[in-house]
């Protein structure tokens, strides 16, 4: 198994906190993604990063920053966590894009009450 | 509207018998891939199709890719309890970033 791990595994939250996940990994690789899954939705690309300080959005990324300062760790903040963010969020890695397989960390749960 | 539709969303079924997924798009991939989710894990990748009309055989799952590069058909034989989980295929148009289908939710009863 591809060596990725998230922090926390569930959490919840109120309305308007911040929220910081943690995905963390031991395989080196350049690509790191943070996606969200909600039923019926699949996963959904929140920002991903192609290298240390190098990220871009993606599919959904209003109400969500990241940042990348160690090739090993990729952060998922929400500056102001809302209901509509209650979500399971998976943490990614691949070597490169297009073809390339993405291994999947096991998930954060967060609730927004 | 997502870019990938797979259908059918539900589909649960009996030891045994035999299934079809389906993934499409209006739009051309440079390579789908399939991934299979289980309860409260990651996505786990099954195959990679990079060749219009090409055909892969995992045990018993078969994996089509459509000849025009829009459409990709998962096919299990003799279903199991095991092979209960949620498939979703995901597609790179033109080398961007991969996106994913909404995913097939399967049931195989014993």
């Amino acid at each position: 198994d591809a060596g990725i791990t998230q922090s926390p595994r569930h959490k919840v939250t109120e309305t308007g906190t911040p929220v910081t996940l943690r995905c963390h990994q031991t395989e080196n690789h350049r690509y790191m993604y943070w996606y969200r899954q909600d039923p019926g939705h699949g996963l959904r690309l929140i920002h991903y990063s192609y290298g240390v300080k190098d990220t871009d959005k993606g599919e959904v990324s209003d109400g969500y920053s990241v940042s990348r300062s160690k090739t090993e760790d990729f952060l998922l903040t929400l500056e102001s966590a809302t209901s509509s963010q209650t979500s399971v969020y998976f943490c990614a890695i691949s070597g490169g894009v297009g073809t390339y397989e993405q291994y999947f960390g096991p998930g954060t749960r967060l609730t927004v009450t | 509207t997502q870019l990938l539709e797979q259908s059918p969303q539900f589909l649960s079924i009996q030891e045994g018998e035999n299934l079809t997924v389906y993934c499409n798009s209006s739009s051309v991939f440079s390579s789908l891939q399939w991934y299979r989710q289980e309860p409260g894990e990651g996505p786990v990748l099954l195959v990679t199709v990079v060749t219009g009309g090409e055909v892969k055989k995992l045990k018993r799952l078969t994996f089509q890719f459509g000849d025009a590069r829009k459409d990709s058909s998962l096919h299990i034989t003799a279903a199991q309890p095991g092979d209960t989980g949620l498939y979703l295929c995901a597609g790179a148009p033109a080398g961007n970033m991969l996106t994913f289908g909404g995913g097939t939710r399967l049931m195989v009863k014993p």
